[in-house]
C-alpha cells in the first residue's frame, strides 16, 4: 500500500521560532490536505493542496505541495502560542482520506 | 457553518456491553466516516458511507459495524465492546464533489470511550 510518513512526531520550538512539518510519499499523491487539531478539540482543515509545485499561505502558514507530488510541507513563522496542536496531512487514497500519524507542536512562552 | 454533532462526549462502558455512538450532521452530506484516535497511531478511518443505507469498510472494521438508514445520521456499534476499543471517536462528514476523497471532511467534537 502508500507508504506516506509525516515528521516529526513531537517538535517543541520556544515562541518566535520558526516551525516546518513535512509529509512524504514513497508515490504521487493527486492532493494533500491539512489539517490542525488543537488540545482537547477535533480536526479542522486548514487548506488543500492539488497541483504540482503549489504554494499557499495562510497568514503566518505556509504550505507547499511538491513538484512531483510526492511530498509536502507546513511552515509556520514566529510560532505563537495559539499555533499548539498536533497537525495532520491527509491525502487521497481509494474513495477515502488517509491521515498522517500527526505532528504534535508544544510552543514554549 | 457545518455542524457534526455526536451523542456523547464521555462514555463509560463494562466489557461485552453493546455501545452505540452517534454522529448527526445539519448540512446534507451525503459521505460520513468513523475514525478512531489513538496516541501514537493517528486517526485510523473504521468505516464510511457515501450515501443512505450505504457503508465501506475502512482500514479497522474489526469489532465495529455501522447504520446509516437517513442520510444525517451515521452510528457505530460495538457489538460487543472489548478493552482494546477504548479510544477516542471522531464522525466526519463531507459533501459529495467530483471524487469523495478530494472532499474537506468536518468533525465533530469525539466521543472517548472508555471500556472497563
Amino acid at each position: 500500500g502508500q507508504q506516506v510518513m509525516q515528521i516529526p512526531q513531537y517538535q517543541h520550538v520556544q515562541e518566535g521560532e520558526d516551525f516546518t512539518t513535512y509529509c512524504n510519499s514513497s508515490t504521487t499523491l493527486s492532493n494533500i490536505q491539512w489539517y490542525k487539531q488543537r488540545p482537547g478539540g477535533h480536526p479542522v482543515f486548514l487548506i488543500q493542496l492539488v497541483k504540482s509545485g503549489e504554494v499557499k499561505k495562510q497568514k503566518r502558514l505556509t504550505f507547499q505541495f511538491g513538484e512531483a507530488k510526492k511530498n509536502s510541507s507546513l511552515h509556520i513563522t514566529a510560532t505563537q502560542t495559539t499555533d499548539v496542536g498536533t497537525y495532520f496531512c491527509a491525502w487521497a487514497g481509494s474513495y477515502q482520506l488517509t491521515f498522517g500519524k500527526g505532528t504534535k507542536l508544544s510552543v514554549i512562552p | 457553518d457545518v455542524k457534526v454533532t455526536q451523542s456523547s462526549r464521555y462514555l463509560v462502558k463494562r466489557t461485552g456491553e453493546k455501545v452505540f455512538l452517534e454522529c448527526v450532521q445539519d448540512m446534507d452530506h451525503e459521505n460520513m466516516f468513523w475514525y478512531r484516535q489513538d496516541p501514537g497511531l493517528g486517526l485510523r478511518l473504521i468505516y464510511f458511507s457515501y450515501d443512505v443505507k450505504m457503508k465501506e469498510k475502512g482500514d479497522i472494521p474489526e469489532g465495529y459495524s455501522v447504520s446509516r438508514e437517513k442520510k444525517e445520521r451515521f452510528s457505530l456499534i460495538l457489538e460487543s465492546a472489548s478493552t482494546n476499543q477504548t479510544s477516542m471517536y471522531l464522525c466526519a462528514s463531507s459533501d459529495k464533489g467530483q471524487r469523495i476523497d478530494t472532499d474537506t471532511q468536518y468533525f465533530g467534537p469525539g466521543t472517548r470511550l472508555t471500556v472497563l
